[in-house]
C-alpha cells in the first residue's frame, strides 16, 4: 500500500471549516483513499472513502487532486467534539496500516 | 454504520496471567478481523489479522505462542495475551470487516490491559 504524509498538528477555530491534507504520491490506480478519526482513548472511528471522485456524507466531504497524488479531508463546520487524531489510509484491500496522522484540535 | 464490540473494556492483571480479550460484530457477520496494539500517544500497530475458521497470520515481530487469537465464528474473534508481563500493558483494538476486502472496517471502543 502506497504510504501518506499529513502534517502532525493543526488547529481550527469552532465553526469554522477544518481543513485536513494528506499526500499520497505513490497511490496506484486501484487503491482507494480512506480517513477515519480516533479521539482520545477510543476506537477508530470511519469518516470517508474514496477513489477518483469526490465524496461527502454527513460528517464531511473528501476532495481528491485530479492526478490523485493527493486529497483533502473537509469537515465544514467544526465543532469542540472534532478535537482529534485524523488518519489518511491508501489501501486496495485487507487490513488497515495506520501512520502518525494529524492532531486537529478545534478551539473555541 | 456496522457496530464492533469489545470485552472488558479495561482489565488489569497480575504479572505472569492470562488475559482473554472479546471483539465481537454486533449486527453484521464479519469475514475478517484484525487486532492492533497502541501504545501511548503512538498509533496502532496491526498484530494480526484473522479469517473465520482458519489461523490467524501474525505481523513480523509479533509473537504468536504469546497472542493467541481464535476467531471460531462469523462474529466473534479472542485475543489472548498469555503469560502477561508489564511490557504488554496496551490499548488493544479489534475490527471487523465485512464482505468484499476493501470494504471500510469498523473498530471496536479497544481494551486497556494493564499488567502490575
Amino acid at each position: 500500500d502506497a504510504k501518506t504524509t499529513q502534517p502532525t498538528s493543526m488547529d481550527c477555530a469552532e465553526g469554522r471549516a477544518a481543513n485536513l491534507p494528506c499526500n499520497h504520491s505513490t497511490i496506484s490506480g486501484n487503491e482507494y483513499v480512506y480517513w477515519y478519526r480516533q479521539i482520545h482513548s477510543q476506537g477508530p472511528q470511519y469518516i470517508i472513502h474514496g477513489l477518483k471522485n469526490n465524496e461527502t456524507n454527513e460528517m464531511a466531504s473528501l476532495i481528491i487532486t485530479e492526478d490523485r497524488k493527493s486529497s483533502t479531508l473537509i469537515l465544514p463546520h467544526a465543532t469542540l467534539r472534532d478535537t482529534a487524531v485524523y488518519y489518511c489510509i491508501v489501501r486496495v484491500a485487507g487490513d488497515m496500516r495506520f501512520g502518525a496522522g494529524t492532531r486537529l484540535t478545534v478551539k473555541p | 454504520g456496522a457496530v464492533v464490540s469489545q470485552h472488558p473494556s479495561r482489565v488489569i492483571c497480575k504479572s505472569g496471567t492470562s488475559v482473554k480479550i472479546e471483539c465481537r460484530s454486533l449486527d453484521f457477520q464479519a469475514t475478517t478481523m484484525f487486532w492492533y496494539r497502541q501504545f501511548p500517544k503512538k498509533s496502532l500497530m496491526l498484530m494480526a489479522t484473522s479469517n473465520e475458521g482458519s489461523k490467524a497470520t501474525y505481523e513480523q515481530g509479533v509473537e504468536k505462542d504469546k497472542f493467541l487469537i481464535n476467531h471460531a465464528s462469523l462474529t466473534l474473534s479472542t485475543l489472548t495475551v498469555t503469560s502477561a508481563h508489564p511490557e504488554d500493558s496496551s490499548f488493544y483494538i479489534c475490527s471487523a470487516t465485512q464482505g468484499l476486502a476493501y470494504n471500510e472496517q469498523f473498530f471496536g471502543p479497544g481494551t486497556r490491559l494493564t499488567v502490575l
